[in-house]
């Protein structure tokens, strides 16, 4: 596709239930990044991985959160049992290199849980 | 570890009027991006700066580069309402990882037509 693209667009689940959220990176850009956007907030950052390894875990708020990327393409981040202070925005960039060059980023995927 | 931080967090204008949105950093930056959101959209690249003092314009947008790379400005001269949003600042630190931007919370700006 033309962009990143990010799905669901929305989401919402009920507290404890486990969650997954699916990002797709311009095609051959090998560096992929997730934040969380929490209302009116900044960037958290939480994850980024460079082809299929993510040498960056450290913005993962708890054991909770975890994400994969396979093929050097899709990445899924999985929350599971989750609470309500885990809803936000959570967004998806990808970058043709680890080299901190320019982000593109999806539409994101609102996650509101009750 | 390296803060980004930016003021004001709010910025209300009359359309006309100019704007002007500071990131400062806690650490010295190897470079530092500009990005556009707007409501219920997802932050946009405007542009980035290496060059210490670098000065860049787009159209009545104008970017500046601190001298020291520790802080930068954003400046909107004469702002219509299709300059709302929210605008993000994100330095790479220098020596730091060659591929983490670290994000200011950004500066909501909202233009009164």
């Amino acid at each position: 596709g033309a962009g990143v693209s990010q799905s669901p667009s929305n989401k919402v689940t009920e507290k404890g239930k486990d969650v997954e959220l699916r990002c797709d990176p311009i095609s051959g850009h090998t560096a992929l990044y997730w934040y969380r956007q929490s209302l009116g907030q900044g960037l958290e950052f939480l994850i980024y991985f460079q082809g299929n390894s993510a040498p960056d875990k450290s913005g993962l708020p708890s054991d909770r959160f975890s994400a994969e990327r396979t093929g050097g393409s899709v990445s899924t981040l999985t929350i599971q049992r989750t609470q309500q202070e885990d809803s936000a925005v959570y967004l998806c960039a990808s970058s043709p290199s680890g080299g901190a060059l320019t982000q593109y980023f999806g539409p994101g995927t609102r996650l509101l849980v009750l | 570890g390296q803060q980004v931080m930016q003021i004001p967090q709010y910025q209300h204008v009359q359309e006309g009027e100019d704007f002007t949105t500071y990131c400062n950093s806690s650490t010295t930056l190897s470079n530092i991006q500009w990005y556009k959101q707007r409501p219920g959209g997802h932050p946009v690249f405007l542009i980035q700066l290496v060059k210490s003092g670098e000065v860049k314009k787009q159209k009545r947008l104008t970017f500046q580069f601190g001298e020291a790379k520790k802080n930068s400005s954003l400046h909107i001269t004469a702002t219509q309402t299709t300059d709302v949003g929210t605008y993000f600042c994100a330095g790479k630190n220098s020596g730091g990882s060659n591929y983490k931007l670290t994000f200011g919370k950004g500066t909501l700006l909202t233009v009164n037509p």
